[in-house]
């Protein structure tokens, strides 16, 4: 089945530890990006990758980090999380940057 | 301007209407224009795609993009209670690299 994979699900962590969200897509797109949705805000770009080794800031890239080394996973790293990184986190791929994106499940994290 | 915009809602309408949903977008948004439903606590699912100017239509649904005036558009024909869900507008900018969404309007389809 064609899907996007996040991990895990739910965290609520404290201020300062470190984390990583997993992301994983198995259709062999070359696109890839992170999104964080807040009330009000909508869906906002954090980081997105054109291909392997391929990153670029997106429109909320602060307090961030991603890494593409494999063309399938793409995880979001948060260094030293701080309460407003608390949010609703979708990782999402495309076979090229201008088509439509498959969404993963979703990642609420909660940081105290 | 924000980069695309719709209005947030509620859009209200009965069971068996058309509900027409809209985005006006910036001029650093690129051509390719997506619209997404979202159900409350799940996760985007694409509806339709539209790249060039005109109608596009899938079942239901209906597209509609105007570069000159700088909107896309949704429109739903004969509306079901299951319809009800926010929908997000999306376009690419930065030269297609990044994607901008809308804040997203709540369709509310009444029984």
């Amino acid at each position: 089945e064609a899907q996007v994979t996040q991990n895990p699900r739910y965290l609520i962590t404290v201020t300062g530890k470190k984390l990583t969200v997993t992301c994983s897509q198995n259709m062999n797109h070359e696109y890839m990006s992170w999104y964080r949705q807040d009330p009000g805000l909508g869906l906002r770009q954090i980081y997105y990758s054109m291909n392997v080794e391929v990153t670029d800031k997106g429109d909320v890239p602060e307090g961030y980090k991603v890494s593409r080394k494999e063309k399938r996973n793409f995880p979001l790293i948060l260094e030293s999380p701080s309460p407003n990184q608390t949010s609703l986190y979708f990782c999402a791929s495309s076979l090229v940057e201008y088509n439509e994106q498959f969404f993963g499940p979703g990642t609420r994290l909660t940081v105290l | 301007q924000k980069e695309v915009e719709q209005n947030s809602g509620p859009l209200s309408v009965p069971e068996g209407a058309i509900a027409s949903l809209n985005c006006t977008y910036s001029d650093r948004v690129s051509q390719s224009f997506f619209w997404y439903r979202q159900y409350s606590g799940k996760s985007p699912e694409l509806i339709m795609s539209i790249y060039s100017n005109g109608d596009k239509e899938d079942g239901r649904f209906t597209a509609q993009l105007n570069k000159a005036s700088q909107y896309v558009s949704l429109l739903i024909r004969d509306s079901q209670p299951s319809d009800s869900a926010t929908y997000l507008c999306a376009g690419n900018s930065g030269g297609y690299q990044k994607v901008t969404f809308g804040t997203g309007t709540k369709l509310q389809v009444i029984p």
